[in-house]
Parts: structure tokens; C-alpha cells; sequence
């Protein structure tokens, strides 16, 4: 499978933990996005990597939030002091300069 | 801030009947605009794109129209299937630009 693959699939922890999310893009994509999609919205743009360059962060990127890209490769996002307001679905996507995003399945994040 | 907007949550259409989904945005710098479908537990997948140099783009039974005067574009699915049943989100971005904004989603559901 050369799509993009996101690990875990879903997450529940207790408000307060730390939580990471790991993304694999496609391997000849250069530019990296997460997206965080909660229940009857569409995905909300978090930050963007090129190579592994932030190069972007939406103002929804609380400091509680960080993400990492550090070969290029795959890239980690680590969210701290989890919230119940965090729960949702975070979607990793790739592409190369231009064109359309490729979606991975999404790490859903229950917070209890 | 909602640069994109789809304002029909959802839509019922009978099979092979036609199925209009509409979206509107409002940033005139976005000149690339798409499509996406996703299925429940799924990422989005893409379905079709249209930049702003043109009016019409076809793929198979989906066409997007795009109306830059009104900011307006819309997927045309005919015959509509069953198996198109699904959300349908419009997203837009200029075509280098880093992020890409997407609407909130409109269900379809194809009815046999």
C-alpha cells in the first residue's frame, strides 16, 4: 500500500494525558498537512510541513499542540494536557508541490 | 472564518437521476478548486478538480462547474448510484498556496 497510512486509527485517553499521532505520506510528496475534522464540519487546516520545513501554523495550533517532521518523512503530531474539546478526527494528507491532497484514514482522539 | 461554504447539509436523489451539490467561497485569491468524497471511517478521496482558467471540467458522470463572477462552483453526478452515497465536500486553495479550505459537507444519499 503506497497511500497514506496514520497510526493509531483511534486513540481514547483521559483529559490530561499526552497524546501522538504518527503520519507516513506518500513517499515522493514533499509537502505534509494535518487537518482536524470534528462532527459535521469539514476538515480545519492545522499546519503544513515541506519537507521538514513548518512552514504554516492555523491560529487552531494552541501551544498545547505540537507537530514534527524531522527527515522529511513521516511526521508526528503530539498533543499535550489533552481536552474533551480536543476529541476528533486528525487528518494527515500529502501532495507534491501542487495538485490535490491525499488523505490518510484519520486518527480519531476520543478524550474522556 | 468560513472561506467556503456549502450550505445543504444534505441531499436525496433518486438513482439515476442527476445530483447537484453546490458550494460557495468567498476569497477571490483561490483559484483551484476541488472535491472530495468520504465514506464513514474513511479519509476523503479526492473526485475531481477545476481551475479557475476554466468553466467546466468532466470526469466520467461527474462535471464541476465553476462561476468566478457569482464565486460559486457545483458537482454534477449523473446517473446518480447508490453507491455515490456518501459526503461530498468542496475545498479551494490557490494553486500553490499552502493550506486548503474545505466546506462543512453535504451528504448525499442516492436512493435505488
Amino acid at each position: 500500500d503506497t497511500g497514506v497510512s496514520q497510526d493509531p486509527r483511534h486513540k481514547i485517553t483521559k483529559r490530561g494525558q499526552n497524546v501522538t499521532f504518527r503520519c507516513d505520506p506518500i513517499s515522493e510528496h514533499n509537502r505534509l498537512y494535518w487537518y482536524r475534522q470534528t462532527l459535521g464540519q469539514g476538515p480545519e487546516f492545522l499546519t503544513y510541513f515541506q519537507n521538514e520545513a513548518q512552514l504554516e501554523k492555523s491560529r487552531l495550533l494552541s501551544d498545547r499542540f505540537s507537530a514534527e517532521r524531522p527527515k522529511g518523512s513521516f511526521s508526528t503530531l503530539e498533543i499535550q494536557r489533552t481536552e474533551q474539546g480536543d476529541s476528533a478526527m486528525y487528518l494527515c494528507a500529502s501532495r507534491p508541490t501542487t495538485g490535490e491532497l491525499f488523505f490518510g484514514e484519520g486518527s480519531r482522539l476520543t478524550v474522556l | 472564518d468560513q472561506q467556503v461554504k456549502q450550505n445543504s447539509p444534505s441531499l436525496s436523489v433518486q438513482e439515476g437521476r442527476i445530483s447537484i451539490l453546490n458550494c460557495d467561497y468567498t476569497n477571490s485569491m483561490f483559484d483551484y478548486f476541488l472535491w472530495y468524497k468520504k465514506y464513514p471511517a474513511e479519509g476523503p478521496t479526492f473526485l475531481i478538480s477545476i481551475s479557475s482558467i476554466k468553466d467546466k471540467n468532466e470526469d466520467g458522470r461527474f462535471t464541476v462547474f465553476l462561476n468566478k463572477s457569482a464565486k460559486h462552483l457545483s458537482l454534477h453526478i449523473v446517473p446518480s448510484q447508490p453507491g455515490d452515497s456518501a459526503v461530498y465536500f468542496c475545498a479551494a486553495s490557490g494553486y500553490n498556496n499552502n493550506d486548503m479550505r474545505f466546506g462543512a459537507g453535504t451528504r448525499l444519499t442516492v436512493k435505488p
